[in-house]
């Protein structure tokens, strides 16, 4: 079945590092992908689409320039959060759409900003 | 508007008994998919059924039914004879024309041995 690779699964940064989280379509091509934020015991908030080629679209209020979504192939979608703070710690999930056949998620990724 | 609500943040059900985890959604586009995922702590999306807006019959997978009640906007998730490994985080999500799946605020289930 259609696979998707995230990674890392967790990543503990300083404060006002920055840190890329990659997800990779291993045997499809991912021509969108969905980027989500879950704060514990929470629900999944989307925070962008992208789409292969071109910029990513975000959500009302969810600040571009400090997650930064890029999408150069196919198969590879990556979310940089830079200068992260405490308050950017949470659960982060992609999701690639196979049309109608539904999603592929990958796994998380657990980010602690110390 | 477009919105998926989960009234039950949280749910005991007895191992071997079956359990209904409510979800009512609100679109306004005539062709949608409801979908259920469970979250375990580890925290992978499992895909567990899905429903789509035109579909006659309710959606069945194993243990897993939809009950989908379309003019009600209800598409409720039913799992039969419980497992203790069915303890985890369920969450029903609509696919709208836009294709951004939307997700219910989910319900915790814990099943009693």
């Amino acid at each position: 079945g259609a696979v998707v690779s995230q990674h890392p699964s967790w990543v503990i940064c300083k404060s006002g590092t920055s840190v890329k989280i990659e997800c990779r379509s291993l045997d499809f091509q991912a021509t969108t992908m969905f980027w989500y934020r879950q704060f514990p015991k929470q629900s999944l908030m989307l925070m962008a689409t992208s789409n292969e080629g071109s910029k990513a679209t975000y959500e009302q209020g969810v600040e571009k320039d400090k997650f930064l979504i890029n999408h150069a192939s196919l198969t590879l979608s990556t979310l940089t959060v830079t200068s992260a703070h405490p308050e950017d710690s949470s659960f982060y999930i992609c999701s690639a759409t196979l049309g109608v056949y539904g999603y592929t998620f990958g796994s998380g990724t657990r980010l602690t900003v110390v | 508007a477009q919105k998926i609500t989960q009234t039950q943040p949280g749910m005991f059900v007895q191992e071997k008994e079956a359990v209904t985890l409510d979800c009512t959604y609100d679109t306004s586009d005539p062709s949608y998919g409801l979908f259920w995922y469970k979250q375990p702590s580890s925290g992978e999306m499992i895909f567990l059924i899905y429903q789509g807006s035109y579909d006659q019959q309710n959606a069945t997978e194993g243990r897993y039914s939809l009950n989908f009640q379309k003019a009600r906007k209800s598409a409720n998730l039913v799992i039969s004879a419980s497992q203790l490994g069915d303890s985890a985080m369920y969450f029903c999500a609509m696919r709208p024309s836009s294709y951004k799946l939307i997700f219910g605020s989910g319900t915790r289930l814990l099943v009693r041995p």
